[in-house]
């Protein structure tokens, strides 16, 4: 398999854009997570998916952020309309739960995304 | 809720020297335990990991152990090489939340 998949790797937008990141995950893993990076804040959770559903969206900062599943080999995330401060390095990563969460998860090379 | 807290970096060592970077943990359940590395331009990638109290999970060098008494899942390396130069991160995972600690940056000088 060739891993997790995003893209693109890199973006540059201008502000109140709408920008959209994309992951394949790899086959057959049935967790999805959303990660953003920033030197300020770390390594932040969004959301995560199992088996396509939508779990936990506590870490979404705002309504201008959303993130769908469609099916089992593909997620987005969404900014709209984007702000300087989005943004970060995001990642997407993907994991095989095997029935309980606690599974090592592979990650996406990111995709960095700046907003001028 | 479930939180990781490891040090804050950077760290500088010089080559061949002892290395460690704490970790603690909180969580409600019985977590899996992890250290991911992440080299520059790149996602992370696991280093090694426990899944239960006592367990050691080794790997290129780097060992933890995971003890449940003081919450912690310290790594260890008893000679770091210029390579190691890398951004290390503590996680924790269980049957609902994968968090990670904030990271830290360690630097190997030659």
């Amino acid at each position: 398999d060739a891993g997790v998949i995003q893209s693109p790797r890199h973006e540059v937008t201008e502000m109140g854009q709408e920008v959209t990141l994309r992951c394949k995950p790899i086959s057959g893993h049935d967790y999805l997570f959303w990660y953003r990076q920033t030197m300020m804040r770390g390594l932040e959770l969004l959301i995560y998916f199992n088996n396509n559903v939508p779990i936990d969206d506590s870490g979404m900062p705002e309504d201008r952020f959303s993130a769908k599943m469609p099916n089992a080999s593909f997620s987005t995330l969404k900014i709209q309309p984007s702000e300087p401060r989005d943004s970060a390095v995001y990642f997407c990563a993907s994991s095989l739960s095997g029935g309980q969460m606690n599974t090592e998860a592979f990650f996406g090379q990111g995709t960095r995304l700046t907003v001028v | 809720g479930n939180s990781v807290t490891q040090m804050e970096g950077p760290v500088t060592l010089s080559e061949e020297a002892f290395l460690t970077i704490n970790c603690t943990y909180t969580a409600t359940g019985y977590p899996s335990l992890f250290w991911y590395v992440q080299y520059p331009g790149e996602g992370l990638q696991l280093l090694l990991k426990a899944t239960k109290a006592d367990d050691k999970g080794s790997n290129k060098g780097f060992e933890a152990t995971y003890r449940k008494e003081t919450t912690s899942f310290h790594l260890e390396k008893g000679s770091v090489q210029v390579s190691d130069s890398a951004v290390y991160f503590c996680a924790l995972s269980d049957l609902y939340d994968m968090r990670f600690g904030a990271g830290t940056r360690l630097t190997v000088k030659p």
